[in-house]
């Protein structure tokens, strides 16, 4: 089975502050990795995605991860953050299975951005 | 921009009454979800469906729940006997055939029992 692990509950930051939101995953077999954001009473929107290949990935909004195969981790970050960033974010795992792939979620991550 | 839809966004029923929540997802995509966060809670699958049947389901979706895909459009959840613990957001997703791990979220039915 597979696990995801987001250390931090809450990350506050100024805003134009860089930020990092930390996932840890667990896995026996290979698996895809996503970053999800859920705005205020919305629901979850793909922020990036990682299959294969560039460890480096970049998503919407500005925001990139890392995949880390040695440390088991897709840590999320970005340069310089807006206030309109204000929102939860989750990280989940898939196993690649070439049909119907469950998400397995983390317990999220709340961003902050103040003035 | 195509996109999941959901009704009704907010659903409020007794204790051990039926209900039924409805999806719309994406009009080309084959594969269909639905996932549940209690208050507070990390988001959790429920089940997964494809060509006409339950693909995959976790633990929690016990007799208690079904699905249907009543028409070719609409993706149900029904919650017989409803329970107190019942009460969470519960989303719906789905998937095109080709690019079946990127799944797409509605924005979600909060389902409170009293």
């Amino acid at each position: 089975a597979q696990s995801v692990t987001q250390l931090d509950s809450q990350v506050p930051v100024f805003e134009e502050a860089p930020v990092e939101l930390r996932c840890n995953y667990s896995s026996s077999v290979s698996v895809y990795l996503f970053w999800y954001v859920q705005y205020p009473n919305q629901g979850l929107q793909l922020l990036l995605k990682y299959l294969s290949g560039s460890t480096l990935v970049k998503g919407i909004n500005g925001f990139e991860a890392e995949f880390n195969k040695s440390q088991t981790s897709f840590h999320l970050r970005k340069p310089s953050v807006h206030i309109s960033d204000t929102a939860e974010y989750f990280c989940a795992v898939s196993v690649p299975t070439g049909t119907a792939s469950k998400l397995t979620f983390g317990t999220g991550t709340r961003l902050q951005v103040t003035l | 921009e195509p996109e999941v839809t959901q009704t009704p966004s907010h659903q409020v029923t007794q204790m051990g009454q039926e209900v039924i929540l409805r999806c719309v997802p994406i009009s080309n995509h084959l594969y269909f979800y639905w996932y549940r966060q209690i208050l507070g809670q990390k988001v959790e699958f429920l089940v997964s469906f494809y060509n006409n049947e339950i693909s995959e389901k976790s633990e929690i979706f016990d007799d208690q729940f079904s699905v249907e895909r009543p028409d070719g459009s609409n993706f149900t959840l029904k919650i017989r006997s409803t329970k107190l613990e019942d009460s969470a957001m519960y989303f719906c997703a789905s998937s095109e055939a080709v690019r079946s791990y990127e799944q797409y979220f509605g924005p979600g039915t909060r389902l409170t029992v009293t």
